[in-house]
């Protein structure tokens, strides 16, 4: 079974603090995803990744970056958390191509204060 | 992309089988529609998909309407553990998947 982890289930960090959120997929994906999910708005597309070194904005970008430098590993960076970027965050991988299933991690809770 | 409307939340008892409706009118020709679902403390996890013709797996079925304007995910017979947010989403052929918010399934000893 494809697996992805995501580095931390819970994480509480200041505002103003660099933040780095990692995700590891072992079945050789060449796609990774990042989406944030809160309470009545679903999940919501943050970046993704096609390849190594390659990204692509989702919906909604505003204040985060990411890095993908191997083929494995995602990065999401909040370069300057802020208490609106308290979230779950998801990370997912797929095969490429049309269609493919999404494999999830179990998602990192960030409380910024 | 085109949406999905599901109803917010749904109640089944166990052993019974469940029909979660999703409507989706905006659907284009190569929209395929996926279902996923969300257990607990966990990520989503993928349930089915299809394009024009009823599909089947371990998991559920998906029973598509013939002018594809909607489709009905069915379990056949519910358990405690199928107790999930299931979303039903349109892909036109990326994978970012637009995830809504979904069914609540509640399911009833």
């Amino acid at each position: 079974d494809v697996k992805v982890t995501q580095s931390s289930r819970y994480l509480v960090k200041r505002t103003g603090e660099k933040v780095f959120l990692e995700c590891v997929q072992d079945m050789d994906h060449e796609n990774m995803f990042w989406y944030r999910q809160d309470p009545g708005l679903g999940l919501r597309l943050i970046y993704f990744s096609y390849d190594v070194k390659m990204k692509e904005k989702g919906d909604i970008p505003e204040g985060y970056s990411v890095s993908r430098e191997k083929k494995e590993r995602f990065s999401l960076i909040l370069e300057s958390a802020s208490t609106n970027q308290t979230s779950m965050y998801l990370c997912a991988s797929s095969l490429p191509g049309y269609n493919e299933k999404l494999f999830f991690g179990s998602g990192t809770q960030l409380s910024v204060l | 992309d085109a949406k999905t409307t599901q109803p917010n939340s749904m109640e089944s008892n166990e052993e019974e089988p469940v029909h979660l409706p999703c409507n989706h009118s905006t659907i284009s020709g190569t929209d395929y529609i996926h279902w996923y679902r969300q257990l607990p403390s966990q990520g989503p996890e993928y349930v089915i998909h299809g394009l024009t013709s009823n599909v089947n797996n371990r998991m559920a079925s998906l029973a598509i309407a013939e002018d594809r304007k909607s489709s009905t995910l069915i379990l056949h017979r519910a358990t405690l553990r199928d107790a999930a947010v299931y979303y039903c989403i349109l892909s036109s052929g990326a994978n970012n998947l637009f995830f809504g918010t979904g069914t609540r399934l509640t399911v009833i000893p």
